[in-house]
């Protein structure tokens, strides 16, 4: 167990809705990751927050947003879903915000089925 | 840009063998972390190892041991007498460069499979 919480741990949808995923960092850590896990892209990283900060990028849809709220908890929002947001999303925390390569701790995982 | 190169998709091997999972990497920059995940079929993904491009000791942790050489800027994985729960998808990560510290570049994973 990481420690990291992410619920819900399956969800599935139909096209053009919109969902929210949840995430509970390690107790200290003050980073939370979003990574989607898909068969044709493999681990892509989505976007960091630090302390409530946007801290880092990655190739995120527009249609997804995301943020991290004063207790550090984070939300993944994916809107007008297509099919293709089918996919494992993973939250990952670490104490730091990577500069000294602290270690990234992921969760379970939120299996999302769009159909 | 970053890349790292996993380049065994499959590897099968029968228990008690030893398996060594190959990862190559590229990057620019002169510091940068490296690490190992390991995703087993239920699908979450375990930490296994952490290593910055200044120390190239050698690791081992009970049967998991790792080779950093960075003359061939390679990262592989040793598994000696592999074991049935030792099937699962690794994953080979390298670090962003400043100041997307947090962001993991991952490998493709190889999937290992070990029968009994």
């Amino acid at each position: 167990d990481s420690g990291v919480t992410q619920t819900p741990k399956h969800l599935i949808t139909a096209t053009g809705q919109r969902v929210t995923l949840r995430c509970s960092p390690r107790s200290g850590d003050l980073s939370v990751y979003w990574y989607q896990q898909s068969l044709d892209q493999g681990l892509q990283f989505l976007i960091q927050y630090y302390n409530g900060e946007e801290r880092a990028k990655g190739n995120i849809l527009e249609r997804f947003s995301a943020q991290q709220f004063p207790d550090l908890h984070s939300e993944l929002n994916l809107s007008s879903l297509e099919l293709g947001d089918s996919a494992l999303y993973f939250c990952a925390s670490s104490v730091g915000d990577g500069r000294f390569g602290n270690t990234i701790y992921f969760g379970e995982g939120s299996w999302l089925t769009v159909v | 840009a970053q890349k790292v190169t996993q380049a065994q998709t499959e590897i099968s091997v029968v228990e008690k063998e030893d398996v060594t999972l190959d990862c190559v990497y590229e990057t620019r920059d002169t510091t940068y972390y490296l690490f190992w995940y390991k995703q087993p079929p239920s699908g979450e993904l375990v930490f296994l190892i952490r290593r910055n491009s200044f120390d190239e000791q050698n690791e081992i942790s009970g049967r998991y041991s790792w080779n950093f050489q960075k003359s061939t800027s390679s990262f592989n994985f040793t598994i000696t007498a592999s074991q049935v729960v030792d099937s699962a998808v690794y994953f080979c990560a390298l670090s962003e460069a400043p100041p997307s510290y947090g962001k993991l570049t991952f490998g493709q994973g190889t999937i290992l499979t070990v029968h009994p």
